[in-house]
């Protein structure tokens, strides 16, 4: 059983528009949620991350968002650009149970940028 | 600085041998951890270094899977008798400890096919 699910495996956007991800999760005790980034024959990239105590991180071109009542986070990229295409993995973990201990990831989702 | 290294980056053996993959995590990184990332899949939790002890290795699908960090640095996963099943990408990541939130670097990963 997946507990966190990524349902769209593919997403294309035009330059310069905007990247819309969505992750959802099932289990209550995650509470620290991560995108990575990753590029063919390359391990995934740390991108940003949110702390359940917050509904919104944003870092540059990067926000991620977080609704804990709906079990949802979505990661916004404004704007996009050719170089962001990639697979975008939604990764949790349950941080209360004491450190940096194993994530949980969604099945990534391909984005394309198309110039 | 130098990131996370796996050797080999790609290994192929017969069903039923014995692999070891090694990972050599960034320097002073006292977290270590093991993924394994199938066809279409994220990456899945195998196990969890913290020093020399493997502090969570819930993750190893069965009995043929060990993994050793004997001096707390450079960490190698044995696969004996392997099967088919066994083939995906096997990445190792780390983190500066385990005091929350800790960054996870990945390395590029070692391919194992299982003829």
């Amino acid at each position: 059983d997946q507990q966190v699910k990524q349902n769209s495996p593919s997403l294309s956007v035009q330059e310069g528009r905007i990247s819309i991800l969505n992750c959802d999760y099932t289990n209550s005790m995650f509470d620290y949620f991560l995108w990575y980034k990753k590029y063919p024959a390359e391990g995934p990239t740390f991108l940003i991350s949110i702390s359940s105590i917050k509904d919104k991180n944003e870092d540059g071109r990067f926000t991620v968002f977080l609704n804990k009542s709906a079990k949802h986070l979505s990661l916004h990229i404004v704007p996009s650009q050719p170089g962001d295409s990639a697979v975008y993995f939604c990764a949790a973990s349950p941080l209360a149970q004491g450190g940096s201990e194993k994530l949980v990831f969604g099945k990534g989702t391909k984005l394309t940028v198309n110039p | 600085g130098a990131g996370v290294s796996q050797t080999p980056s790609n290994k192929v053996t017969e069903k039923g041998k014995y692999v070891e993959l090694r990972c050599d995590p960034i320097s002073g990184h006292t977290a270590l951890y093991w993924y394994r990332q199938s066809l279409g899949q994220g990456p899945e939790f195998l196990i969890y270094f913290q020093g020399t002890g493997a502090a969570d290795d819930s993750g190893l699908p069965n009995d043929r899977f060990f993994a050793v960090r004997p001096e707390g640095s450079v960490s190698t996963l044995k696969i004996q008798r392997t099967e088919r099943g066994d083939s995906a990408v096997y990445l190792c990541a780390s983190s500066l400890g385990s005091g929350g939130q800790e960054e996870q670097f990945f390395g590029p990963g070692t391919r194992l096919t299982v003829l």
